[in-house]
């Protein structure tokens, strides 16, 4: 079973208006990333939170971190044509001894209509 | 622009063959881990190499190995290539190794392989 699952896996929104993605974790969080991706390309640093009850933002695009639920949103306000992309979420888990592995979900395809 | 680069970008190769992916880690990183993406999934961890050794591998087979050298830079060899070797290889650097805290990963462009 996916270690991370998010929700929803695709998303069609009208310009301006706002949205939210979620990942939830089937083991304990050590770190919780957000990355975007564009098709078949690299992946670009959104966001890290390591703290549970931690919230950053950056421009229109806030992201929160509830650690008991192992849960995570990405909520992006007054969306662009810009925001349209692959959201993909990433969490370091410990894969046994002192070893660690970045994991990530299938992502979710975003799509605003202008 | 992560400053993590990836060569080629673009690779054909047939079944059974063997391949060789490059990757410049971002000046300052020591820390380098390879990713196997197949198309509409995300991104699945093969290895990660810290100071030139292996310190971390996913579920890949063998013969899927890579190498680091003394400038951080990084190779995946993939031996006896199969079909659903095909995906786009991601690379990515950190400064410090996973758990350590802090270690955010810097991804490259990635090479799209294609086996034939």
């Amino acid at each position: 079973s996916q270690e991370l699952e998010q929700s929803p896996q695709s998303l069609i929104v009208q310009e301006g208006k706002n949205l939210t993605i979620n990942c939830t974790s089937s083991k304990t969080l050590y770190g919780l990333y957000w990355y975007k991706q564009k098709y078949g390309e690299g992946l670009i640093f959104l966001m890290m939170l390591q703290k549970g009850g931690e919230e950053k933002s950056h421009e229109k695009i806030t992201a929160k971190l509830d650690e008991k639920k192992q849960q995570s949103s990405l909520h992006i306000t007054a969306s662009q044509p810009s925001h349209a992309g692959i959201y993909l979420c990433g969490a370091v888990i410990h894969s046994g001894g002192s070893n660690y592995k970045l994991t990530f979900g299938k992502g979710t395809l975003l799509t605003v209509n202008p | 622009e992560t400053g993590v680069t990836q060569s080629p970008t673009h690779l054909i190769k047939t079944r059974g063959q063997q391949v060789t992916l490059r990757c410049s880690s971002q000046s300052g990183h020591n820390t380098v881990s390879w990713y196997q993406q197949a198309l509409g999934q995300g991104p699945q961890f093969i290895f990660q190499y810290y100071r030139e050794e292996e310190n971390g591998r996913g579920n890949f087979p063998p013969r899927f190995s890579g190498l680091q050298f003394p400038n951080y830079s990084s190779e995946l060899n993939v031996n006896a290539l199969e079909l659903d070797d095909s995906a786009l290889y991601l690379c990515a650097s950190s400064l410090v190794g996973l758990g350590s805290g802090g270690e955010t990963q810097y991804f490259g462009p990635g090479t799209r392989l294609l086996v034939l």
